[in-house]
Parts: C-alpha cells; sequence; structure tokens
C-alpha cells in the first residue's frame, strides 16, 4: 500500500473551514483514499473515501486532485467536537484488507 | 449501527501472564483486525482474519497470536505479556470492500 504524508498538527477556527491535506504520491490506480478520525479515547472512526471522483457525505468532503497524488479533506463548519486526530490512508479494497495508519494530523478547532 | 465491542477498557497484567483481548462484531463481518497504538507511532497492524480460522501476520507480530473459532469474534493472545507490549489495542472489523469500524479499545498496562 502506498504511504501517505500530511501535516503533524493544525489549528483551526470554530466556524470556519477545516482543509486538511494528504500526499500520496506513490499511489496506484486501484488504491482508494480514505479518512478516519480519532477523538480521544476513542477507536477511530470512519469519515469518508474516495477512488478518483471528489466525494461529499453528511460529514465532510474529499478533494482528490486529477493526479491522484494528494487529497484534501474539509470539515466546512468545524466545531470543537471536530477536534481529533486525522489519519488519511490509502489502500485497495477487497484484498488481504490491511489499513495502514500513519501517525495523522491532529486538528485543534479554537473558540 | 455496527457495534464492536472489546471487552475490557482498562487491564493491568504482570510481566510473564498469559493475557486474552477478546473483541465481538455484531454485524457479520468477514475482516476482523487488532491494531497497537503507541505515541508518535500511530496505528500498528498486528494481525488480521478474513475468514474464521483463517489469520494473516500484520506488521508486528511477534509476541502475539490471534484465534477466530467463530465469525464475530477476534482474540488477541500475548502469550507472555512483557512491558513492552504495554499499549493501547484497538479492533476493527469490515466486510470486504468497506471502511473499518472499530471499538473503544483496551489500555494494557504490562508491569
Amino acid at each position: 500500500d502506498a504511504k501517505t504524508t500530511q501535516p503533524t498538527s493544525m489549528d483551526c477556527a470554530e466556524g470556519r473551514a477545516a482543509n486538511l491535506p494528504c500526499n500520496h504520491s506513490t499511489i496506484s490506480g486501484n488504491e482508494y483514499v480514505y479518512w478516519y478520525r480519532q477523538i480521544h479515547s476513542q477507536g477511530p472512526q470512519y469519515i469518508i473515501h474516495g477512488l478518483k471522483n471528489n466525494e461529499t457525505n453528511e460529514m465532510a468532503s474529499l478533494i482528490i486532485t486529477e493526479d491522484r497524488k494528494s487529497s484534501t479533506l474539509i470539515l466546512p463548519h468545524a466545531t470543537l467536537r471536530d477536534t481529533a486526530v486525522y489519519y488519511c490512508i490509502v489502500r485497495v479494497a477487497g484484498t488481504g484488507n490491511q489499513f495502514y495508519f500513519g501517525t495523522g494530523t491532529s486538528l485543534t478547532v479554537i473558540p | 449501527d455496527v457495534k464492536v465491542t472489546q471487552s475490557s477498557r482498562y487491564l493491568v497484567k504482570r510481566t510473564g501472564e498469559k493475557v486474552f483481548l477478546e473483541c465481538v462484531q455484531d454485524m457479520d463481518h468477514e475482516n476482523m483486525f487488532w491494531y497497537r497504538q503507541d505515541p508518535g507511532l500511530g496505528l500498528r497492524l498486528i494481525y488480521f482474519s478474513y475468514d474464521v480460522k483463517m489469520k494473516e501476520k500484520g506488521d508486528i507480530p511477534e509476541g502475539y497470536s490471534v484465534s477466530r473459532e467463530k465469525k464475530e469474534r477476534f482474540s488477541l493472545i500475548l502469550e507472555s505479556a512483557s512491558t513492552n507490549q504495554t499499549s493501547m489495542y484497538l479492533c476493527a472489523s469490515s466486510l470486504v470492500k468497506s471502511p473499518l469500524h472499530f471499538g473503544n479499545g483496551t489500555r494494557l498496562t504490562v508491569t
């Protein structure tokens, strides 16, 4: 599976959009991009995933560049409850199903 | 909603003890996973299973074994606990081509 690179930490003002970047320059054509987040003392929570088209759900939007070498998770109106560690993962769907997590981005939403 | 239940939130064991960490999921998922999470290292995959009685090693299987006798239950076994196995242990499950669903973790301390 391709490796990912994320900033270690980011801040965002409450009510503003939080844009979390992820680089995955070695991604292959059949690898999906997944985003999870982990709030302190809980297990990681699935947010969204995509292959090459942009995706949106009730939690967030995922923007994947045309060359698929990077992506951005967008939380449109960040709240204090969005303070968490955000993980970007790339993997092939339906294989041995390994999900390899890195160290993620620690997002702090500031009042 | 998928529920992944880990039997203990906190566990304290002595060096050399045999330790069982239990995980149960209620959604008939084929795949189950065990990760450990340590500060600065993110989540690391220990073992995973894609079917009853099937298991595959992850990145760090040394010192661990697993058991999957029933589809809904995946056990992680520390044959002889050591202090360097003090960690947060996270269980997850998924369908073949679907995101992971995590439990809330077991924080194990080996003294």
